[in-house]
């Protein structure tokens, strides 16, 4: 059964526009979530993590929400530029388990 | 250069032969993972490592072993490959220092069919 769940497949959005991806998991001892993107052809790499303590996390164009009582997580991109276009993926971390989301196919138009 | 490696990139091989595929990290990293990644369903981790000679379970393990001998290689192996295994895999690692997992570092996949 699918713990951390990404509902749309794909998403897309005009160059400068945000883009909002979203993630929700089923099991309320994660403590620790991440984002990484994936590029075709390529291993996914690190976009930006936040801990259960937080409930947002900032990183230059990308921000990540938590919402705890919802169990959602969401990311944002300001602004979207053509070369965020990649698939991302979102994880819970139990301390030595990774559990990912299906993913979210972002394309940025210019 | 600080990279994951893995090796082959590309493998079709047929029901039953038994295969492995090498996984090599540069980090000194302590964690090391094995995914398989299949449409639809993301990515699914098959076994994981926390130290030299501790490995473990993760979600799908069946069909798989892993071994941990040294701290830079975690090699999958596949003792009688079926058709459900063709798969795109993934090897990754961090450092785990803390006992959390954190951020882990991929290799660039190796794509595996199985006919």
């Amino acid at each position: 059964d699918q713990q951390v769940k990404q509902n749309s497949p794909s998403l897309s959005v005009q160059e400068g526009r945000i883009s909002i991806l979203n993630c929700d998991y089923t099991n309320s001892m994660f403590d620790y979530f991440l984002w990484y993107k994936k590029y075709p052809a390529e291993g996914p790499t690190f976009l930006i993590s936040i801990s259960s303590i937080k409930d947002k996390n900032e990183d230059g164009r990308f921000t990540v929400f938590l919402n705890k009582s919802a169990k959602h997580l969401s990311l944002h991109i300001v602004p979207s530029q053509p070369g965020d276009s990649a698939v991302y993926f979102c994880a819970a971390d139990t301390g030595n388990q990774f559990y990912f989301g299906t993913g979210t196919s972002l394309t940025v138009i210019p | 250069e600080a990279q994951v490696t893995q090796n082959p990139r590309y493998l079709i091989t047929v029901t039953g032969k038994k295969l492995t595929v090498t996984c090599s990290q540069n980090m000194n990293h302590e964690y090391m993972s094995w995914y398989r990644q299949d449409p639809g369903l993301g990515l699914r981790q098959i076994y994981y490592s926390m130290n030299v000679e501790v490995t473990d379970k993760g979600d799908v393990p069946e069909g798989y072993k892993v071994s941990r001998k040294e701290k830079r290689n975690f090699p999958l192996i596949l003792e009688s490959p079926s058709p459900n295994q063709t798969s795109l895999y993934f090897c990754a690692s961090s450092l785990g220092t803390s006992g959390r997992t954190d951020t882990q570092y991929f290799g660039p996949g190796t794509r595996l069919t199985v006919l």
